[in-house]
């Protein structure tokens, strides 16, 4: 089955920092393009991150540029996003979201998300 | 770069048609033919619905296609059924430095 399951949310204070894991399963990993998604309670879905299969290509989203960055482990099957300087506005559902290798801008598997709290 | 425009709500009665309106620029829905369509029910993760425009992924019901006019994309559910109750959002490539941008999101009710 084609899973991806993240894991690493939490309660972390205003200033903090955390790391989010997403591991994959069910596919040749190292071949597909990534993503984090996220969404803030009650509210609609931001994209945040993507990186390429080798991960030698990366973007951001402006809310979070300089302060987030994302990698990954095709070895380990695994995607991750380092989260600095974490402010409250960054409370949030951190989804992982695969690329479709069909077409652009299509993420076609979705993780159950890990929520990540920031407060004090 | 801004969320692409969406009505906050669309409603219809089971069997009707709607239409969902995802309005961005030419820098993003009007340049690329990369717009895409998730479903998403309370508490689950987004779901897949179309992409590049009017494409469906295998197991998403003809009931659901997709179009563009211009800076404008269109999700419109024919055969209305209560399953359909969830947010709609869409999203496109983009020119700009942040690659994709996802819609402000559509709460269809079915009454």
């Amino acid at each position: 089955e084609v899973q991806l399951v993240e894991s690493g949310g939490g309660l972390v204070q205003p200033g903090g920092s955390l790391r989010l894991s997403c591991a994959a399963s069910g596919f040749t990993f190292s071949s597909y393009e990534m993503n984090w998604v996220r969404q803030a309670p009650g509210k609609g879905l931001e994209w945040v991150s993507y990186i390429s299969s080798s991960g030698s290509t990366i973007y951001y989203a402006d809310s979070v540029k300089g302060r987030f960055t994302i990698s990954r482990d095709n070895a380990k099957n695994s995607l991750y996003l380092q989260m600095n300087s974490l402010r409250a506005e960054d409370t949030a559902v951190y989804y992982c979201a695969r690329d479709s290798r069909v077409t652009a801008n299509a993420f076609d598997i979705w993780g159950q998300g890990t929520m990540v709290t920031v407060s004090s | 770069q801004s969320a692409l425009t969406q009505p906050a709500s669309v409603s219809g009665s089971p069997g009707q048609s709607i239409t969902i309106s995802c309005t961005g620029t030419s820098s993003d829905v009007g340049g690329y033919n990369y717009v895409s369509w998730y479903q998403q029910h309370p508490g689950k993760a987004p779901k897949l619905m179309i992409y590049e425009v009017s494409n469906r992924p295998s197991g998403v019901p003809d009931r659901f296609s997709g179009s563009k006019s211009g800076n404008t994309a269109s999700l419109t559910i024919s055969g209305l059924q209560a399953e359909d109750e969830a947010d709609y959002y869409c999203s496109s490539y983009t020119s700009s430095s942040t690659l994709r941008v996802f819609g402000t999101g559509t709460k269809v009710t079915v009454l």
